[in-house]
């Protein structure tokens, strides 16, 4: 059974620093792993999508990692902006077309 | 295109009653998915269908069945709705789009039962 954790659960960051969310997950037999972003009331934007077979995807200042074999993924966010701030979420996609997503990381930048 | 669409927007139940929340896609995608989301938290997986025909249990599927009617559309019915059902259900479909493969979401659904 897939499970998917995400810590820290909340983080304040002072604008302009560098800082890396974390995500883990139980079963390495994964297709993808993607990163989303919640705004409060709002839906999910897609930010990285990175396959099984890829060990990093970049979009601007934002950087993912992939090591399957350890269960681990990382976003890093370069330059912290208020309008960073907001929910991370990562989701698990296994071979069966299952999703799995954690319980996210919700991200504070002060200005 | 309007991608994933989901009806209601908002609904308020009592406790016993039951409703079915509707999403279609007009993306061609084969995999289909239900989640609901409480406050602080985040999505957990109800039930998903791979393709047309088939319908999967996820992480939470107590309380709730699914029909995958067809491609398009794939619903997700309360028999007796209970108050922790209470939450924000979001259907979602996986696939191509421009080129990049991801996950699309409808703009949810607030149910509240009283």
């Amino acid at each position: 059974k897939q499970e998917v954790t995400q810590i820290p659960a909340a983080l304040s960051v002072p604008e302009g620093e560098n800082l890396v969310l974390n995500c883990s997950f139980t079963d390495s037999a994964i297709y993808n792993l993607q990163w989303f972003r919640q705004d409060p009331g709002k839906g999910l934007t897609s930010l990285l999508l990175i396959q099984s077979s890829q060990r990093e995807q970049t979009s601007g200042r934002l950087n993912a990692s992939l090591d399957k074999s350890s269960g681990r993924s990382t976003l890093y966010i370069a330059a912290s902006q208020p309008g960073d701030s907001a929910t991370y979420l990562c989701a698990v996609r296994g071979s069966a077309s299952k999703i799995i997503f954690g319980s996210g990381t919700r991200l504070s930048i002060r200005p | 295109n309007a991608g994933v669409t989901q009806t209601p927007k908002f609904q308020v139940l009592k406790t016993g009653q039951s409703m079915t929340l509707q999403c279609a896609q007009d993306m061609n995608h084969n995999s289909m998915y239900w989640y609901r989301q409480d406050p602080g938290m985040g999505l957990r997986l109800i039930y998903y269908s791979a393709s047309e025909g088939t319908t999967d249990k996820g992480e939470v599927p107590n309380g709730y069945n699914v029909s995958r009617l067809n491609k398009r559309e794939f619903s997700l019915r309360l028999e007796s709705a209970a108050p922790s059902q209470t939450s924000v259900y979001f259907c979602a479909t996986y696939g191509l789009a421009g080129g990049t493969e991801t996950q699309y979401f409808g703009p949810g659904t607030r149910l509240l039962v009283l």
